[in-house]
């Protein structure tokens, strides 16, 4: 099992929608969780972090965590189509600067 | 302010070769880790330092060190490349050794390294 999973998509949504990204981690004891965009050739962008469970919102993106359920999600509110990219959940399992990143998500919104 | 620097941003060698990868951190950050990206994977990690000190290691050989400097910066070796060691590095800074992990890391814009 592989310790953060997510789907790799693509997910395509129409400008204007919500896109709804998720994410599965192994290791109960994580303590923080990242959400970082990544453009086609670029390095990743942190776009949010949440530490603890219920939701966090900055803007259009709201990011959820579960940690009974070991599951972090993050949804894009009015998609636009600067919004496609790849987007990275990551999680720190404690200890060290030390992130654990899913193979993420593709997203493509389209006009 | 200045964002986390790497160089060079592109690198071309050849098998066996020997690699230096530099990365300075955002001023008053005092933690690196450096990661490695494939094409279509989430980047891993390889090491993490603070202060100097190795505070953290990834699942790869000895082939792969790194070191850190007085003002912070450091530099990532990979000695006999392989053609599986062709991938983008990024270098990641944080303000501190994260004891919870929840210090917030801020990547560079990587280096391109392509072995043949």
């Amino acid at each position: 099992q592989k310790e953060v999973e997510q789907n790799s998509g693509p997910l395509s949504v129409p400008e204007g929608a919500i896109a709804s990204l998720n994410c599965t981690y192994s290791d109960r004891g994580s303590q923080s969780f990242f959400w970082y965009r990544q453009y086609s050739g670029k390095s990743p962008e942190l776009i949010m972090f949440i530490y603890s469970n219920g939701d966090k919102e900055d803007g259009r993106f709201t990011a959820q965590l579960n940690k009974a359920s070991q599951y972090v999600s993050l949804l894009i509110r009015d998609s636009q189509p600067s919004d496609s990219a790849t987007y990275l959940c990551a999680v720190n399992p404690g200890g060290p600067d030390k992130l654990i990143f899913g193979t993420g998500t593709r997203l493509q919104v389209f006009p | 302010d200045a964002g986390v620097t790497q160089s060079p941003t592109h690198l071309i060698k050849t098998r066996g070769q020997h690699v230096t990868l530099r990365c300075s951190p955002i001023s008053g950050h005092k933690s690196v880790s450096w990661y490695q990206q494939v094409l279509g994977q989430g980047p891993q990690f390889i090491f993490q330092y603070y202060e100097k000190e190795e505070r953290g290691r990834g699942n790869f050989p000895d082939r792969f060190s790194a070191r850190q400097f007085p003002n912070y910066s450091s530099e990532l070796n990979v000695n006999a490349l392989l053609l599986g060691d062709s991938a983008l590095y990024l270098c990641a800074s944080s303000p501190t050794d994260a004891v919870l992990g929840q210090e917030t890391q801020y990547f560079g814009p990587g280096t391109r390294l392509l072995v043949l």
